[in-house]
């Protein structure tokens, strides 16, 4: 089975520091790993995925985040953070021959404070 | 390009009642996935089709709940009777799916439902 945890229900930042979310992973054969953005009253937003290849990935809206197999993680970061940054981001994984696709996050609630 | 369409984006209707929530999925996907979000569950996967075939409907929480997909183009979510329980985001996706996990999902705007 896989699973996501994201520690952190609720992250509070300053308007113009960097950020991170935090995400983990647990499934058996290669993780495949991505974040989502929903706003109010929006659909999920696709920001980012990894694959293969290079463990730090970048994304929309200035978004990045890197894949550390060892500590199967995937945190989500930004240099500088904007207000307008502020919603709800889900980590998801999925693996090879995964029959179910996406297994979400709990998601956290990101406020950028100005 | 329009992206994933879901109708109505808001549905109120009384315990008993039968609802049906609708998705079009972006042209060219061959894969439709239905999720429900609450706050208490977070977001759930209730069923996914593949070329327009359900595989894995494990997630439906009971038999009220049922889902169709006709053609490419078209699926409906229906709740008969509905539950003041049922009461959640529900949303579509769809993947154009290369069947090796590694496909982007794309989401609709959500119907909100709340069942009095």
């Amino acid at each position: 089975a896989q699973s996501v945890a994201q520690p952190e229900d609720q992250v509070n930042v300053a308007e113009g520091n960097p950020l991170t979310v935090k995400c983990t992973y647990s499934v058996s054969g290669n993780p495949y790993l991505f974040w989502y953005v929903q706003y109010p009253n929006r659909g999920l937003q696709f920001l980012l995925k990894y694959i293969t290849g290079d463990n730090l990935v970048k994304g929309s809206y200035g978004f990045e985040a890197e894949f550390n197999k060892s500590q199967t993680s995937f945190h989500l970061k930004k240099p500088s953070a904007l207000v307008s940054d502020s919603a709800l981001y889900f980590c998801a994984v999925s693996a090879s021959g995964s029959a179910r696709q996406l297994t979400f996050g709990s998601g956290t609630q990101l406020t950028v404070l100005p | 390009d329009a992206g994933v369409i879901q109708s109505p984006r808001h549905e109120v209707t009384e315990m008993g009642q039968e609802v049906t929530l609708r998705c079009k999925p972006i042209s060219g996907h061959n894969s439709l996935f239905w999720y429900r979000q609450t706050m208490m569950r977070g977001l759930e996967l209730l069923i996914y089709f593949n070329n327009n075939v359900p595989i894995d409907d494990s997630g439906m929480p009971e038999d009220r709940f049922s889902a169709k997909m006709p053609n490419a183009s078209f699926s409906t979510l229906k709740i008969q009777p509905s539950e003041p329980r049922d009461s959640a985001v529900y949303f579509c996706a769809s993947s154009q799916t290369s069947g090796r996990g590694t496909d982007t999902q794309y989401f609709g705007p959500g119907t909100r439902l709340t069942v009095l």
